[in-house]
């Protein structure tokens, strides 16, 4: 089967940097995805490991070890809006279905 | 705005009945997956469509069922409902034939059911 685990909640200042971490089992693993919702809204993407290291996108970083089955997502200089839900999502298994963790809640404060 | 269209964005229903969520993909996507939501919680796939064949399914309930028409657009049907039923349904699509090599989904607004 395939299971994935992250924080339930994260709090932080604006300004500051977080980072949501995520581990995951999974057979047939292909990548780690990252998905925003903002309060029951709509899932959008955010970024995507294949291999080993950070990718940077803007104020968003995300990071993969394939070897420890682990990723995280760095937020940097945060703001009001980014405070959401953070999805990880991992895509493999024998059907290649994306399955998502529980998410992380963040709340950034002023 | 994904591109992706769902329908009704709200559905109040009765235990023991049947409920039909539509879904229109983004133009030229041809991969169409369904998700289910509860209170909470994460993500839980339930099953892909790819140009009107299923591919992929997840824990779907019998009660459950969808389908995938020539013109791509697909439907999720709910029957036998049940309390635990309540949740945001989203649909979501891509343009690969499955989700593979990290092609983004792109996710509707969701349908909210709530069953009473």
């Amino acid at each position: 089967g395939q299971s994935l685990e992250q924080p339930s909640e994260v709090t932080a200042v604006e300004g500051a940097i977080v980072q949501i971490n995520c581990t995951y089992q999974t057979s047939g693993f292909y990548g780690l995805s990252w998905y925003q919702q903002h309060d029951g809204g709509a899932p959008t993407f955010l970024s995507y490991n294949a291999l080993d290291g950070l990718e940077e996108t803007g104020r968003f970083s995300s990071f993969l070890s394939r070897s420890d089955s682990y990723g995280y997502l760095l937020l940097q200089e945060l703001q009001m809006k980014d405070s959401a839900s953070y999805f990880c999502a991992v895509s493999g298994g024998a059907t290649n279905k994306l399955i998502f963790g529980t998410g992380t809640l963040l709340a950034v404060q002023p | 705005d994904s591109g992706v269209t769902q329908t009704p964005k709200h559905l109040i229903t009765a235990t023991g009945q049947r409920v039909t969520l539509r879904c229109s993909p983004r133009s030229g996507d041809l991969s169409v997956y369904w998700y289910q939501q509860s209170l909470d919680q994460g993500l839980q796939f339930l099953i892909q469509y790819y140009n009107g064949e299923e591919r992929a399914k997840g824990n779907i309930l019998e009660r459950f069922s969808a389908q995938q028409f020539p013109d791509l657009h697909s439907e999720l049907n709910l029957s036998s409902l049940e309390l635990g039923d309540s949740a945001l349904y989203f649909c979501a699509s891509s343009h690969s034939t499955g989700q593979e090599a990290g092609t983004p989904l792109h996710f509707g607004n969701g349908t909210r059911l709530t069953v009473t």
